[in-house]
């Protein structure tokens, strides 16, 4: 079946624009996860949503940051006025979320942003 | 989360079973240990995880020590496409809220 799935692949941004990081998770998932890689770094955890709630964004930089899945299926990762340092790849997961036992995460490709 | 310690890198011959170690001496009872391999340019991809028992799927297998404080993944054919970053962690089970904490994982190269 369809896995999760991330648009753009690629994203190049000048320092000061806004960008917007899609993520269709795979179909009936509950929970899905964003993640923030850095070059030669393992992910790390930015924000959680169980349906449309967004229950942990504990990992989120800064205020430039925002996510949001208003439907409680497609996410949207929002960046404003982005800077260098956010160049990274964007990682989202999706699980079940049944919350029983185990939850496996399942990750879509990432987009690479590069800010220039 | 309990740390995981995993070797930088490692090789392997193509043909010949890879053993990746991993140690979590810290892990807790209700916590699994959850292995993710990441190749160049993609997602994490989900390998296998287990809790104290040995596991093993299509992909590999999952030896966890009786004391649980450390375990090794098997990969028993190694393939140049098996070439990545290995990922070992350890995540509570029970909820489906609970974020993967990673380390740096293990670059294992697999050689013709």
């Amino acid at each position: 079946g369809a896995g999760v799935s991330q648009s753009p692949r690629y994203k190049v941004a000048k320092r000061g624009q806004d960008v917007a990081l899609r993520c269709d998770p795979i179909s009936g998932h509950v929970s899905l996860f964003w993640y923030q890689q850095a070059l030669g770094q393992g992910p790390e955890f930015l924000t959680y949503f169980q349906n449309e709630a967004q229950l942990d964004k504990s990992g989120l930089p800064s205020d430039r940051f925002f996510a949001e899945r208003p439907e409680g299926s497609v996410s949207t990762l929002k960046i404003q006025r982005t800077q260098q340092e956010d160049s990274a790849v964007y990682l989202c997961a999706s699980s079940l979320g049944r919350g029983q036992g185990q939850d496996t995460q399942y990750f879509g490709p990432g987009t690479r942003l590069t800010v220039l | 989360d309990a740390k995981t310690t995993q070797p930088t890198s490692m090789d392997c011959a193509e043909g010949r079973a890879a053993n990746l170690p991993c140690n979590h001496s810290t892990i807790s009872g209700n916590e699994y240990v959850y292995w993710y391999r990441q190749i160049h340019s993609q997602g994490p991809q989900y390998i296998i995880h287990g809790l104290k028992n040995n596991e093993t799927n299509e992909m590999a297998s999952l030896i966890i020590t009786e004391d649980r404080k450390s375990s090794t993944l098997i990969l028993p054919h190694a393939t140049l496409r098996d070439t990545a970053v290995y990922y070992c962690i350890v995540r509570r089970g029970g909820g489906s809220n609970y974020k993967l904490t990673f380390g740096k994982g293990t670059l294992l190269t697999v050689n013709p």
